[in-house]
């Protein structure tokens, strides 16, 4: 399977705690972009990588989450001293960027309990 | 914040049957993408239209478009009992750098 793929698929913690996520996109993809999505809503938008820069941050990524792409290959989305509000689910999603309107491909999501 | 609208919200048809889901959004757009997630799934691309496209096909599928009226379609046709799940449409506006916006969603249910 050469789609993308994350990890872990879930992850219950306590409140307080910091979490990781991971996410691998399609080879050769350089854009990379993070989404969380609540039950009954749509994805919103996090953040996005151009290869190794992270160039956009929502208002939504408070201070707490942080993400990287050493390399401009995997990326990873922590979450430190989770809160109850942090429960979703952390959508990756990659794209090849070369011309106006790609297809952005959807990992399977992280889904993050915080107890 | 989500630009699109879906509708309706909820979708109940008998298999065989056609299924019919809009979206409207409220910005230029350089293109228009629908995709499904199953319950508990990530998001699975569908079809993607350019702004200068009208219509689209891709098996069962049939997407339009009217950028006057800033508006979409997804047409299922002969709906089988595994496309049950939620639908959305997703833009990408000029100047977003592809960051795609999305609506709440329709979910579809299909009884066989």
């Amino acid at each position: 399977d050469t789609g993308v793929s994350q990890d872990p698929r879930h992850k219950i913690t306590k409140r307080g705690q910091n979490v990781t996520f991971r996410c691998d996109p399609i080879s050769e993809h350089n854009r990379l972009y993070w989404y969380r999505q609540t039950l009954g809503q749509g994805p919103e938008f996090l953040t996005y990588f151009q290869n190794e820069a992270q160039l956009e941050k929502s208002r939504l990524l408070s201070d707490r989450f942080s993400a990287e792409r050493p390399k401009g290959s995997f990326s990873t989305l922590e979450i430190q001293r989770t809160e109850q509000g942090d429960s979703a689910m952390y959508l990756c999603a990659s794209s090849l960027t070369n011309r106006i309107g790609n297809t952005i491909y959807f990992g399977e999501g992280s889904w993050l309990t915080v107890v | 914040s989500q630009q699109g609208e879906e509708d309706p919200q909820a979708l109940s048809i008998q298999e065989g049957e056609n299924a019919t889901m809009n979206c409207s959004y409220k910005t230029s757009i350089n293109n228009l993408q629908w995709y499904r997630q199953n319950s508990g799934r990530g998001l699975v691309h569908l079809i993607l239209i350019r702004s200068n496209e009208r219509e689209k096909h891709s098996g069962r599928l049939r997407v339009t478009l009217d950028t006057s009226k800033k508006s979409s379609s997804l047409l299922i046709t002969a709906s089988r009992a595994a496309d049950t799940a939620s639908y959305f449409c997703a833009t990408d506006e000029p100047g977003a750098n592809s960051k795609l916006t999305f609506g709440k969603g329709i979910t579809l249910s299909v009884r066989p």
